[in-house]
């Protein structure tokens, strides 16, 4: 069965940067596009970005853009983002998800890790 | 990259049918089949229940269908049940390559 798992979240200061990881195991990584999707607790759903199956394609949110950059893995089925600069607004709980090929959907989740910026 | 809109919430009671609205514009909902939803329960992760405006995943129960009509698409739940209770977001492809999600409605099953 598909999983994916998040790492990586914890507090960190405005200005600071994190680094996220997705373990992808229950099918093939390499040929699956990935996405981020965030979400500040008790609000809705935001989409980050997305990374074809084979990093060739990067595309991110206007709110991101420039201080995230997401990158994969193929050989350890991971996925991570790198997130410089952060802000206030950045806290939330970050979501990895596999893509429905061609649908451009979300069709599977990890359970989310939880970046809190804060001094 | 303005969020798709939505109610804020929608209530039924059980076996009856209710809907779900999501509007955008040409360039996302309108522009083509890529709208899909998503039912998340508190503390979870959200699930996938439609793609391509109409399509179910498997597993996803008939109860659950979609639909478009221009900018707008909509979800309807029949017979509704209490596990339904959920919060339910639409999403989409855009023409800039992006993808950007719906504010989220919060169905009550009364």
């Amino acid at each position: 069965q598909v999983q994916l798992v998040e790492s990586g979240g914890g507090v960190v200061q405005p200005g600071r940067s994190l680094r996220l990881s997705c373990a992808a195991s229950g099918f093939t990584f390499s040929n699956s596009g990935m996405y981020w999707v965030r979400q500040v607790p008790g609000k809705g759903l935001e989409w980050v970005g997305f990374i074809s199956d084979d990093g060739s394609r990067i595309y991110y949110a206007d709110s991101v853009r420039g201080r995230f950059t997401i990158s994969r893995d193929n050989y350890k089925n991971t996925l991570n983002v790198q997130m410089n600069s952060l802000r206030g607004e950045d806290t939330a709980v970050y979501y990895c998800a596999k893509d429905l090929s061609s649908a451009w959907a979300f069709e599977y989740w990890g359970q989310g890790t939880l970046v809190t910026v804060s001094s | 990259q303005s969020a798709l809109t939505q109610p804020a919430s929608v209530s039924g009671s059980p076996g009856q049918s209710i809907a779900i609205s999501c509007t955008g514009t040409s360039r996302d909902v309108g522009g083509d089949n890529h709208v899909s939803w998503y039912q998340q329960h508190p503390g979870k992760a959200p699930k996938l229940t439609i793609y391509e405006v109409s399509h179910r995943p498997s597993g996803v129960s008939n109860r659950f269908s979609g639909s478009k009509s221009g900018n707008t698409a909509s979800l309807t739940i029949s017979g509704l049940q209490a596990e339904d209770e959920a919060d339910y977001y639409c999403s989409s492809y855009t023409s800039s390559d992006t993808w950007v999600f719906g504010t989220g409605t919060k169905v009550t099953v009364l």
